[in-house]
């Protein structure tokens, strides 16, 4: 079956430090990859995705390349702020011909704690 | 343009009570999805519906949960006779089509005493 595995937290940065998140994935096909990020207290804000080999998706300085030969979906962002500490989930959806297209799969989440 | 919108956003209920957690999708979303998150966790998925018909429910526990999406108001999933295990975050989420992205709710909390 699919999975995402990403790096264990917390990761813990100094603002204006460059971060980087692994994840790395299992599935059949070509999925969708995606990276959701989640306030205290809040509900899941998707933050960027990829639909396809080499694509790169990017939002708000957060940037993630789709790489298949590498199975991989890093997340980086070359300066981070304060405001950045949430926790980050990387995610995937099976390829809309399977009979499992629309249900998302995540990984275990990566706190990210950013300083002063 | 109101987002995914859940109630209660905290639940608390007794081993053996009934827990009903809603949800409203966004506007124009007819795809609906539940979500459960054990403490440090990440999301699971639990059930797909459109309205009126689940389409896919490969990761509802077989007894004691359900969900509904009826065609007019919002969609509902409901736990029977809760135990402590079941004390978890619930997303809802919705999309437009089932291959566009999902867009979540705050959650509910669900505590069991």
């Amino acid at each position: 079956g699919n999975s995402v595995t990403q790096m264990e937290g917390p990761v813990t940065l100094s603002e204006e430090a460059f971060l980087t998140i692994n994840c790395t994935y299992t599935a059949t096909g070509y999925p969708s990859l995606f990276w959701y990020v989640q306030y205290p207290g809040e509900g899941l804000q998707l933050l960027l995705k990829a639909t396809k080999a080499d694509d790169k998706g990017s939002n708000k300085g957060f940037e993630a390349t789709y790489r298949k030969e590498t199975t991989s979906f890093h997340l980086e962002k070359g300066s981070v702020q304060v405001s950045d500490s949430a926790v980050y989930f990387c995610a995937l959806r099976d390829p809309i011909n399977t009979g499992t297209a629309s249900k998302l799969t995540f990984g275990t989440g990566t706190r990210l704690q950013v300083t002063l | 343009n109101a987002g995914v919108m859940q109630n209660p956003r905290h639940l608390v209920r007794r081993r053996g009570q009934e827990a009903r957690l809603r949800c409203s999708p966004m506007k124009g979303h007819s795809h609906v999805y539940w979500y459960r998150q054990l403490p440090e966790e990440g999301l699971k998925f639990m059930v797909y519906l459109q309205k009126e018909n689940i389409i896919d429910e490969s990761g509802m526990p077989k007894e004691r949960f359900s969900a509904e999406f009826p065609k007019e108001g919002p969609s509902i999933l409901r736990i029977q006779q809760v135990v402590r295990g079941d004390s978890a975050a619930y997303f809802c989420a919705s999309s437009p089509q089932s291959n566009q992205p999902q867009h979540f709710g705050d959650g509910t909390r669900l505590s069991i005493l």
